[in-house]
């Protein structure tokens, strides 16, 4: 598969499960981020990260924890999460940190009951 | 702060005919970008075309044109001869061109529904 794919593509957790999101990229990027998509509301950049290095953390609460092993995958960790969480999740990556184009993956719609 | 504003929250267009999405921001730059990204149901969000603020005149990709007004900060986007699979949510977003470290500003999207 090419592009950027992002696993799983639902998930519905409750709000004491601990779960993770995973994104690939396959377009030879060094840069990768992490949106936040709410109904009626714009993007919201959560996490960057540049060449494995986290270069922006945009005030996201702790109960999300992000992991970038290597240029090729970047990880959600979440636990304790709250109904507000609910919300599609878009990973990225581009060329660089904020190269002007990004390349999205198809999101993971997650659910917190 | 850079704001992005879209003010249709939903448009439908007829299959063939022409329609125009709007788009204005705020911004004290002088140099920037400005994209419109497309997001159809349950598939990628790709980029639909891109301006540089430095350049007059205005981007076209196909069918996919854009009217930049600096002066006014308004970036608007015509989708020519529309087809069914123009449906979809447009985002109009904004960079500024500092060298590095810019993020893009969303605007809340335009849900496009194009009809029979």
């Amino acid at each position: 598969e090419t592009g950027v794919t992002q696993t799983p593509r639902h998930l519905v957790m409750g709000m004491t499960n601990k779960k993770s999101l995973k994104c690939e990229q396959h377009l030879g990027h060094n840069a990768m981020y992490w949106y936040k998509q709410s109904a009626k509301k714009p993007l919201e950049l959560m996490f960057v990260y540049n060449f494995k290095e986290q270069t922006e953390n945009n005030s996201v609460p702790s109960r999300f924890s992000p992991e970038c092993p290597n240029s090729s995958h970047l990880f959600l960790h979440l636990h304790t999460l709250q109904p507000e969480d609910s919300a599609l999740y878009l990973c990225a990556s581009s060329v660089g940190a904020y190269s002007y184009e990004q390349y999205f993956g198809p999101g993971t719609r997650l659910t917190v009951t | 702060a850079q704001t992005v504003t879209q003010s249709q929250p939903e448009m439908s267009v007829q299959e063939a005919e022409t329609v125009t999405l709007s788009c204005t921001y705020d911004t004290s730059e002088n140099n920037y970008y400005l994209f419109w990204y497309k997001q159809p149901p349950s598939r990628q969000m790709i980029l639909v075309i891109r301006q540089e603020a430095y350049k007059q005149q205005n981007a076209t990709e196909n069918r996919f044109s854009v009217n930049f007004q600096k002066a006014a900060k308004s970036f608007s986007l015509k989708i020519s001869d529309s087809q069914l699979g123009d449906t979809a949510m447009y985002f109009c977003a904004f960079m500024k061109d500092t060298g590095g470290g810019n993020k893009l500003t969303f605007g809340t999207g335009t849900q496009l529904k194009v009809e029979l």
